[in-house]
């Protein structure tokens, strides 16, 4: 069945750093979504990314849908305490939505 | 803007219990899913519903059932309970069938003693 794999699993980032999350798919998708999860929250839906090679930018957040619709990444610039959480990605083919295991954010000040 | 409303958001529950939790989706949402978060883990897909039909199963275990009623708010049922069900379930819901974004509720967190 389709996997989505996401890479690292734990961020410790400097505050104003920069850093990146890696998705990637087993399968070619038919889109690509990223979600925010807050400590003790409910994830939240940042983006989805349709076509192939895609580029969409959120202020400081950029992300990204490979060429070959299998893997996709999120960079964020200037790294904020607010940024802190998990990043998932998921990927949708199938009528399926599978999760990465996500990225866990934490920033020092 | 209206949101996922899920209830109860806290439940204790002894093993062996029952346990029945309750989503409200998006008004106009025809599309309801069910996720199990254990502690540090990312969503597991349980089921999803479509116009009130079972539209995708994953692993959801055979204790547990899940139905959509005719106002489109779904309920899932947790029979049997063991210590490792303990766990955040979130409800997700989507418009124009399979495929849309999901909008999560805030969640049920359920403890099994």
């Amino acid at each position: 069945g389709q996997q989505v794999m996401q890479i690292p699993q734990y961020q410790h980032v400097q505050e104003g750093e920069d850093f990146t999350t890696y998705c990637n798919s087993s399968t070619t998708l038919s889109n690509i979504q990223w979600y925010k999860q807050r400590p003790g929250g409910h994830p939240v839906f940042l983006i989805q990314l349709v076509k192939s090679g895609e580029v969409k930018k959120q202020k400081r957040l950029t992300f990204q849908f490979g060429e070959a619709k299998k893997n996709s990444s999120l960079h964020i610039t200037a790294t904020q305490t607010t940024d802190v959480g998990t990043y998932f990605c998921a990927g949708h083919n199938d009528y399926k939505l599978s999760f990465g295991a996500g990225t866990t954010v934490t920033v020092r000040a | 803007a209206a949101g996922v409303i899920q209830s109860p958001r806290h439940l204790i529950k002894e093993k062996r219990e029952t346990a029945t939790l309750k989503c409200y989706p998006i008004p106009r949402h025809d599309t309801v899913y069910w996720y199990q978060q254990g502690p540090g883990q990312d969503p597991q897909f349980l089921i999803s519903f479509y116009e009130k039909m079972q539209s995708d199963k994953g692993s959801i275990p055979d204790r547990f059932s899940a139905q959509q009623f005719s106002d489109y708010h779904s309920e899932l049922n947790m029979s049997s309970l063991e210590l490792g069900d303990s766990a955040l379930y979130f409800c997700a819901s989507s418009g124009g069938g399979q495929g849309e974004t999901q909008y999560f509720g805030p969640g049920t967190r359920l403890l099994v003693l």
